[in-house]
């Protein structure tokens, strides 16, 4: 079983429409983070927290520790957002355990 | 502001040939590190290093030499390219391993 667990693994949806994408993993993490990675492209940090939750935009990623679970929430969705966003999670200082991503895809 | 460069972008290689992909940042971060991502997978560790001349294995580092002789710069070898190495490659670093990643844009290495 991996560590990192995401669901779904494909999502589509229509414009405007709220998204969430979960994350539930198996280990001791001192963080979270949130990843996208656009079709041939590389891959930018949206957002990388332990605790509660953090906004940017239209994005919102919420972790509970104690149930070791995080969400990411994309309100107002655009065809841009369409990505494919990834969980990771730090094991330890260092060592990053990545999820297999999920994949976004919103239609106009 | 060029953060994490990694070169080529894309190579084809025969089964056998060697070398070297290139990855260099400009934030002075001394954690530093090297994954693949293949299809259904998440990225897995290959090697990683936690300031220059400090390099140690992550995931899966067999047919792969790393060496950090400078703070910017951190390559990756592949001493004799086999199929199962056809892969995306990313380069990421941060300023010390617990703190917000950067990843370049990838190398699409195919061998064949």
């Amino acid at each position: 079983k991996n560590e990192v667990e995401q669901s779904p693994q494909n999502l589509t949806a229509q414009e405007e429409e709220f998204i969430t994408i979960n994350c539930s993993y198996s280990v001791g993490i001192s963080a979270l983070h949130w990843l996208q990675q656009h079709p041939g492209g590389g891959i930018v940090s949206l957002f990388m927290l332990s605790s509660g939750k953090k906004k940017h935009g239209r994005l919102i990623a919420t972790i509970n520790i104690q149930e070791k679970h995080s969400s990411l929430h994309i309100t107002a969705s655009h065809p841009r957002d369409s990505a494919v966003y990834i969980c990771a999670v730090r094991k330890g200082a260092q060592k990053l355990v990545f999820g297999q991503g999920t994949r976004l895809t919103i239609n106009p | 502001n060029a953060g994490v460069t990694q070169t080529p972008k894309f190579q084809v290689l025969k089964t056998g040939q060697s070398m070297t992909l290139q990855c260099a940042q400009d934030m002075n971060h001394e954690y530093m590190s090297w994954y693949r991502q293949d299809p259904g997978m998440g990225l897995r560790l290959i090697h990683y290093s936690v300031g220059a001349g400090i390099t140690d294995q992550g995931e899966v580092p067999n047919g792969y030499n790393v060496s950090r002789s400078t703070t910017e710069d951190f390559p990756l070898r592949l001493l004799s390219a086999a199929p199962s190495q056809t892969s995306v490659y990313f380069c990421a670093s941060s300023l010390q391993g617990n703190t917000e990643a950067f990843f370049g844009q990838g190398t699409r290495l195919t061998v064949v």
